[in-house]
């Protein structure tokens, strides 16, 4: 059973840091790895979806890696501002079964002015 | 594009009672599927679709039931709903496995 861990739980940075979050997962059969941003009482919004064959995706101020071989994603994010400030998901979509994402509980991020 | 859209926002229940949580999306997907997302518990697969009149159990599927007559909806049905199912429900819409997934923005339920 495919298990997703994102560490830490929770992190708060001055404004202006790059920080980077991290993603695990236990199976490495995947068809892909996605993040997703989740303001508070909110919908989740994709940032950025990476294919089991790339390593990494880019978007602004944000970067992913997959290391699909270790298990591992990390959200790069340069230069963090207020705004950042917001649950982050990861989540991955095996190849075995349904075609359901498995989500990791999240990384909550404040962005301190 | 609307995207994927829920209705209500908010509902409460008294337990015993039926509801029909909506879900719509004018991007044409072939998949949909509807989350529950609970305190420590994060995102939770329920049912979902890979096309009009194809539906198939999740993680938690017990207590709700589902149907999908059109591409466009795909509503969740509690038959007769209980406390344990107060939570933020999400549907979510995609194109195929390897694509985005796009996410509703929600229905927050309690059941009383």
């Amino acid at each position: 059973k495919q298990e997703v861990t994102q560490i830490p739980a929770a992190l708060s940075v001055p404004e202006g840091e790059n920080l980077v979050l991290n993603c695990s997962f236990t199976d490495s059969a995947i068809y892909n790895l996605q993040w997703f941003r989740q303001d508070p009482g909110k919908g989740l919004t994709s940032l950025l979806l990476i294919q089991s064959s790339q390593r990494e995706q880019t978007s602004g101020r944000l970067n992913a890696s997959l290391d699909k071989s270790s298990g591992r994603s990390t959200l790069y994010i340069a230069a963090s501002q207020p705004g950042d400030s917001a649950t982050y998901l990861c989540a991955v979509r095996g190849i075995q079964g349904a075609q359901k994402l498995v989500f990791g509980q999240g990384t909550r991020l404040t962005i301190n002015p | 594009n609307a995207g994927v859209t829920q209705t209500p926002k908010f509902q409460v229940l008294k337990t015993g009672q039926s509801m029909t949580l909506q879900c719509a999306q004018d991007m044409n997907h072939e998949y949909m599927s509807w989350y529950r997302q609970d305190p420590g518990m994060g995102l939770r697969l329920i049912h979902y679709s890979v096309g009009a009149g194809i539906t198939d159990q999740g993680e938690v599927p017990n207590g709700y039931n589902v149907s999908r007559s059109t591409t466009e909806d795909f509503p969740l049905r509690l038959l007769s709903a209980a406390p344990s199912q107060t939570s933020v429900y999400f549907c979510a819409s995609t194109p195929s496995r390897t694509d985005t997934q796009y996410f509703g923005p929600g229905t927050r339920l309690t059941v009383l």
